[in-house]
């Protein structure tokens, strides 16, 4: 069955870095999002990605997080420079089409922020 | 903005049902959405409902009241794996907006 990949499972980084966190979504499947989970806290929304633009973002996403899909495989999130507030499950998830349309999770990037 | 509620937790025997009852206020509504989260992974997509009513899937059944912002997911046949979070998600626009999930624990 397709699955969405994400890597690294776990980045160590210093507050100040810039991080790039890589997704492979499902094959035929269209709209990609990023969400994270802050340790204990629930799943939050951050942006979903169609046809080569942002379709939607959440207040969390600021300046500081960019989104691209750089070939025909790969969707990536990326923090310019991190805090220590950062620190989260990161999630990419990616779904067919738009309406109602299950959205499937990858495995999750554990980014640590010292 | 979106309030979404769900019980913290819930305890129930193995071979037991449990109901997980959800209560949404959102702007819009695109569909409710139950996903499974054992601790560490990811979110896991159990059922859907768009239309009122109750959808069956196995062991798994979702019920939605669009009038009353009310969902419910039955868990039949209690299995010790199905202990996890259970989270509650509206689709809105685009996104999943997730209530804080429910934590099964099944005692054998």
């Amino acid at each position: 069955e397709p699955e969405v990949t994400q890597t690294p499972s776990h980045q160590v980084t210093q507050m100040g870095q810039e991080v790039i966190l890589r997704c492979v979504p499902i094959s035929n499947h269209l709209y990609f999002y990023w969400y994270r989970q802050i340790l204990g806290q629930k799943v939050e929304f951050l942006v979903s990605f169609y046809n080569n633009e942002i379709s939607e973002k959440s207040e969390i996403f600021d300046d500081q997080f960019s989104v691209e899909r750089p070939d025909g495989s790969n969707f990536t999130l990326k923090i310019r420079s991190t805090k220590l507030e950062d620190s989260a499950m990161y999630f990419c998830a990616s779904s067919e089409g738009r309406q109602a349309d299950t959205q499937y999770f990858g495995p999750g990037t554990r980014l640590t922020v010292l | 903005g979106q309030n979404i509620d769900q019980p913290t937790e819930m305890t129930a025997t193995e071979g037991a049902i449990v109901q997980i009852n959800c209560t949404y206020q959102t702007s819009g509504f695109n569909g409710l959405f139950w996903y499974q989260q054992h601790a560490g992974e990811a979110p896991t997509f159990l059922s859907y409902n768009v239309l009122d009513g109750l959808e069956e899937k196995g062991r798994f059944s979702s019920f939605l009241s669009r009038s009353k912002g009310y969902s419910y997911l039955l868990l039949k046949e209690l299995q010790m794996k199905d202990s996890a979070s259970y989270l509650c998600a509206v689709r809105e626009g685009y996104r999943l907006s997730f209530g804080a999930g429910t934590t099964v624990t099944v005692r054998a």
